[in-house]
């Protein structure tokens, strides 16, 4: 199975500052399609996850445009241009390039 | 509007069987994945299998293979997951969510309690 790992673990922002999350897969993400499946999901307390973006950089819709998603190959990255409060929680990455999808382990987004 | 909605928490015992439901609403059922995502308490989120309503086609993450079955009834847009003897290690919150490319709309999630 493809590991997929974000860093950080936990990442305290203050609000209006930036804050970024990394995700790396064990493999490349690259689809025979040419597509790469990765997306970032966001969890608030006690919801479901929803999802912020698809494809590495496409916006879903209603996602505000503080978030951008970046990367290629193994490595990507979501931005929160300016944290508030309501983007506290735990996003994940998650690859549907292979068969087996997967997860990240998650990153806590809280408020300093 | 696409929407997802589950069915209510569930109290078993181990060994007990069960099976809970996803009725989506608002889209062509038939043309989407829907997959199932277990969450157990505190931890983060695992892939355990999709199936394609359409015809039927159903794929299992290894870790689930064998553990529990995905099924779904297309006449009334319905997908499910099931137990036949359910344990301990099996209490946690269960999503479906619906996948083309990624998962796009996820239900609210079942509970699922195991305990003697």
């Amino acid at each position: 199975d493809i590991v997929m790992t974000q860093t950080p673990l936990s990442s305290p922002v203050t609000l209006g500052q930036p804050a970024s999350i990394s995700c790396r897969s064990s493999q490349s993400l690259v689809h025979s399609d040419g597509n790469t499946y990765l997306s970032w999901l966001q969890q608030r307390p006690g919801q479901p996850p929803r999802l912020l973006i698809y494809k590495i950089s496409n916006r879903f819709s209603g996602v505000p445009d503080r978030f951008s998603g970046s990367g290629a190959g193994t490595d990507f990255t979501l931005k929160i241009s300016r944290v508030e409060a309501e983007d506290v929680g735990v996003y994940y990455c998650m690859q549907a390039t292979h068969p087996a999808l997967t997860f990240g382990g998650g990153t806590k987004v809280e408020i300093k | 509007e696409v929407q997802l909605v589950q069915s209510g928490a569930e109290v078993k015992k181990p060994g007990e069987s069960l099976k809970i439901s996803c009725k989506g609403s608002g889209y062509s059922f038939t043309s989407y994945w829907i997959g199932w995502v277990r969450q157990m308490p505190g931890k983060g989120l695992e892939w355990m299998g999709i199936i394609y309503p359409g015809d039927s086609d159903t794929r299992y993450s290894p870790s689930f293979q064998g553990q529990v079955t995905i099924s779904a009834d297309k006449s009334i847009s319905t997908a499910y997951l099931q137990w036949s003897s359910l344990k301990a290690s099996d209490t946690a919150m269960y999503y479906c969510a619906r996948h083309l490319d990624e998962f796009d709309y996820w239900g609210q999630g079942t509970l699922v309690t195991v305990s003697s």
